[in-house]
């Protein structure tokens, strides 16, 4: 089975400071990879997801992340964080060929002034 | 925009009582899920159905079952609903398009507290 492993589940950073949330993943054939945020009392909204056209992917929000095939993992970062990135943030992944999206333990990201 | 709406926010339920969370979305998408979240857990995966009357188990589908009669619809059904079924769930929908990575749309959720 598919398991995803965010490292931290809570991160602190100071506005202007650089937001960098770990994701690794376990699968033999490079899945679908995603990260989601969510905002408090909110649902998920999606970040970006990974498609295999590119290893960088830029996503909403100034996000970006890096696929790596050689270290599982695709961390997410932002150059310069604001106070509206106080959210929990998910990673996730799905099989090429699936349906079932699995996800990481959340990050909680606290932005302190 | 896709819209997912979760039928409510808050729901209080006793031990043992019958419990319906309804979902609704109203772009045509075929496949449909139910998500429970908890602290430190993520999203841990229920029920989800390929399409009308179609379903299949995730990874925790003990003490659930899910019912999707039309496709805009699919309602999850906690039978006899106990404490440790106290949590949020979440709906999500996706239109597939046969192997392609087509993100999911949430619902904003419930959360059912069960005393």
């Amino acid at each position: 089975a598919q398991s995803v492993t965010q490292l931290g589940s809570h991160v602190s950073v100071s506005e202007g400071a650089l937001v960098l949330l770990r994701c690794n993943y376990s699968s033999s054939v490079p899945p679908y990879l995603f990260w989601y945020v969510q905002y408090p009392n909110q649902g998920l909204q999606l970040l970006l997801k990974y498609t295999s056209a590119a290893t960088l992917v830029k996503g909403i929000n100034g996000f970006e992340a890096e696929f790596k095939k050689s270290e599982t993992s695709f961390h997410l970062t932002k150059p310069s964080a604001h106070m509206s990135d106080a959210a929990e943030y998910f990673c996730a992944v799905r099989k090429a060929a699936g349906n079932k999206l699995t996800f990481g333990g959340g990050t909680r990201v606290l932005v302190k002034p | 925009d896709v819209k997912v709406t979760q039928s409510s926010r808050y729901l209080v339920k006793r031990t043992g009582e019958k419990v319906f969370l309804e979902c609704v979305q109203d772009m045509d998408h075929e496949n449909m899920f139910w998500y429970r979240q908890d602290p430190g857990l993520g999203l841990r995966l229920i029920y989800f159905s390929y399409d009308v009357k179609m379903k299949e188990k995730g990874d925790i589908p003990e003490g659930y079952s899910v019912s999707r009669e039309k496709k805009e619809r699919f309602s999850l059904i906690l039978e006899s609903a106990s404490t440790n079924q106290t949590s949020m769930y979440l709906c999500a929908s996706r239109k597939w398009r046969g192997g392609s990575n087509s993100p999911l749309h949430f619902g904003n959720g419930t959360r059912l507290t069960v005393t």
